[in-house]
């Protein structure tokens, strides 16, 4: 157990639908990345998130946004969903080091009929 | 396009062998390098984290990293039917906190 907690467990939408996925950090930590992983490949980095700012992110439309709220948990917000957007999203906290692991929660599988 | 590349396997080895997991890193400057074991439908656990050049061990794994040839691997000794997953590379870029993975090698320990 590492602590990060996410919801739903599953979820199924229809194309076009607009979804929100929830992350807690683990205690004392600062930082939350969200990655995609699609069946079959490695996780995909989307975005983080450091003290309730954008840090970063990783290859995916505008049509995937987040927050992080005062208490570091996270939101993933994907509109106008595409079949290709079915996949196991993972989110990950960490404090906010180069060096510093990132912990893994059980994840969201979301599947886009 | 910084890339980190795994043999997808599977790699099969019989229990109580050595399993010989490889990852090569495109990102010269990468500082951090981990591995990750991940069970079918579940999310990735970490094994080993590793930072300097050379062998890190902990029980079973040994993590060795080369940063001139930009190449890190994982030794799982005594391998369990328990050790079968799909084992990931990640390394942390140099200039921040995010990971670029590989696409993870399937390793099926045989009774």
């Amino acid at each position: 157990e590492t602590g990060v907690t996410q919801s739903p467990t599953h979820l199924i939408k229809t194309r076009g639908q607009q979804v929100t996925l929830r992350c807690s950090s683990q205690s004392g930590h600062n930082t939350v990345s969200w990655y995609q992983q699609a069946l079959g490949q490695g996780p995909q980095f989307i975005f983080q998130y450091y003290r309730e700012e954008e840090n970063g992110r990783g290859n995916f439309p505008p049509r995937f946004s987040g927050l992080q709220f005062p208490n570091y948990s996270s939101e993933l917000n994907v509109n106008a969903l595409e079949l290709d957007d079915s996949a196991l999203y993972l989110c990950a906290s960490s404090l906010a080091s180069e060096t510093d692991t990132q912990y893994f929660g059980p994840g969201t599988r979301l599947t886009v009929l | 396009q910084k890339e980190v590349e795994q043999n997808s396997g599977p790699l099969s080895v019989p229990e109580g062998a050595i399993a010989s997991l490889n990852c090569t890193y495109s990102d010269r400057v990468s500082q951090s390098f981990f591995w990750y074991r991940q069970y079918s439908g579940k999310s990735p656990e970490l094994i080993m984290s590793i930072y300097s050049n050379g062998d890190k061990e902990d029980g079973r794994f040994t993590a060795q990293l080369n940063k001139a040839s930009q190449y890190v691997s994982l030794l799982i000794r005594d391998s369990q039917p328990s050790d079968s997953a799909t084992y990931l590379c990640a390394v942390n870029e140099a200039a921040g906190n995010k990971l670029t993975f590989g696409g993870g090698t399937r390793v099926l320990v045989k009774p």
